[in-house]
């Protein structure tokens, strides 16, 4: 089945400075990316997606990127603020006909933290 | 629109017990929702898929005796924790898949349910 791998577990930056979170998966078969943040005790909320007819994809200060050769996505924040302080997960979802065809797998999530 | 209520958000219990979460879409058909368990500080991890009218698929390792799923509508699906115990305290998340409108195909989630197991 599909394993999605995430980087780096915690993240701490100053406010202004940008943030990058990366992570690979393991079926070639998937091709949907969301990103989700998670604050304490809440749902997890979609802040970008991307799907894998998709080099790259960007809403105002958040960017999302893919290689599909190398299995890999990353997501950027841009002149981070306090508030973007929460869990970040990447997930990956598996195409149609797939092991894991519809399935949202999550990544191990990512604590960011933004200094003022 | 497209939103998912979870109830109960929290819930106690005494050991033994069996405790039952439900998992609605109010504005949208839902034929599959999936169940996820988080524990504190780690990921998300998918139990089952939950599809209307059959039966549940269980992910490796699940006990599906132990978390009975039933998706009876394409509004509604729970999820039956039957004879709690301690290590069954967790944050249990539902999630349902839109399949027609705006943003079909997007996954919306619930709002979660903690549950303790004294």
């Amino acid at each position: 089945g599909e394993n999605v791998e995430q980087h780096p577990s915690t993240l701490s930056v100053q406010e202004g400075d940008s943030a990058v979170i990366k992570c690979t998966y393991s079926d070639s078969a998937s091709n949907y990316f969301p990103w989700y943040k998670q604050e304490l005790g809440k749902r997890p909320q979609l802040i970008i997606d991307i799907r894998s007819n998709v080099g790259e994809k960007k809403d105002q200060r958040i960017a999302v990127t893919l290689n599909k050769t190398a299995k890999h996505f990353s997501l950027h924040i841009t002149e981070t603020q306090p508030e973007d302080s929460a869990v970040y997960f990447c997930a990956a979802v598996g195409s149609y006909g797939s092991s894991n065809t519809g399935k949202l797998i999550f990544g191990q999530g990512t604590t960011l933290q933004v200094k003022p | 629109g497209a939103v998912v209520s979870q109830h109960p958000s929290r819930v106690i219990c005494k050991s033994g017990t069996s405790v039952k979460i439900e998992c609605r879409s109010l504005d949208f058909q839902a034929t599959t929702m999936f169940w996820y368990r988080q524990f504190p500080k780690k990921s998300l991890m998918l139990m089952a898929t939950s599809n209307e009218g059959s039966k549940a698929t269980y992910e490796q390792g699940v006990e599906k005796d132990k978390f009975l799923i039933n998706h009876a509508s394409l509004t509604l699906s729970t999820l039956t924790v039957t004879s709690a115990h301690p290590e069954d305290s967790s944050f249990y998340i539902c999630s349902a898949r839109r399949v027609a409108g705006i943003r079909t195909g997007e996954l919306f989630f619930g709002e979660g349910s903690r549950l303790t197991v004294l």
